[in-house]
């Protein structure tokens, strides 16, 4: 199962928004609404910020969202704030019922 | 409060075993599928293995396929990840995470993961 692909890097001024994209294939991205995004800081255990395309957990900000096109899925993180610095990474359901996870992006502040 | 703590974790030889276990509290731990999950020094999560709440369903990584298995135990609140034939490329941190309960496959709380080094 090969990885998700996604962009080794995003950044943008505080204000901005900025969009990472996650790209599949027909096996998993493109055939579930079952995409998830996760935020990881330095030395801390990821954190789910996206469920099921477009979802987010109680206590995710709003600056956060998520779509879906095709094979590809993106996250949109509007307002962008110091505090957005970190890895983002997508995973997928895929057809084999296992998840799969993106190569990560890493999202600097400038 | 949910909680996830990762242990057994240490620096093995190649070719040798490890056990490495995630000890649950804060919900109800037999109604929810688990996962272990990877991540070498430096690099990205790697999918390793999920387990359904019962135990009576497990699905592994190819890399690991024949060599890693999962178990639970749900009077313990406990879930496991027996390694043998351990290869350099094994070496990550390896968190415990557990599947949300709706349909999907999302993982909603990990641990703080535990240290495997494979090393001669």
């Amino acid at each position: 199962q090969s990885a998700l692909t996604q962009p080794a890097s995003v950044s943008g001024s505080p204000g901005q928004s900025i969009t990472i994209s996650c790209t599949g294939t027909s096996s998993d991205v493109g055939a579930y609404n079952y995409v998830y995004w996760y935020q990881q800081y330095p030395g801390k255990a990821p954190k789910l910020m996206i469920y099921d395309v477009s979802n987010r957990p109680s206590g995710v900000s709003n600056r956060f969202s998520g779509s879906k096109s095709g094979n590809t899925a993106s996250l949109t993180i509007s307002g962008l704030q110091a505090e957005d610095e970190a890895d983002y990474y997508c995973s997928s359901y895929s057809s084999r019922s296992t998840p799969v996870f993106g190569t990560g992006t890493k999202v600097t502040v400038l | 409060e949910v909680q996830l703590v990762e242990s057994g974790g240490a620096l093995v030889q190649p070719g040798e075993s490890l056990r490495l276990s995630c000890s649950a509290s804060g919900f109800t731990f037999s109604s929810h599928w688990m996962h272990w999950v990877r991540q070498a020094p430096g690099k990205g999560l790697v999918w390793v293995s999920r387990i359904k709440s019962d135990g009576s369903s497990t699905t592994y990584a190819d890399s690991v396929k024949g060599r890693f298995t999962i178990s639970r135990d749900n009077a313990k609140n406990t879930l496991y990840l027996q390694m043998n034939s351990l290869r350099a490329e094994d070496t990550a941190l390896y968190y415990c995470v557990r599947e949300v309960t709706i349909a999907g496959i999302g993982m909603d709380y990990w641990g703080q993961g535990t240290q495997l080094t494979v090393s001669s």
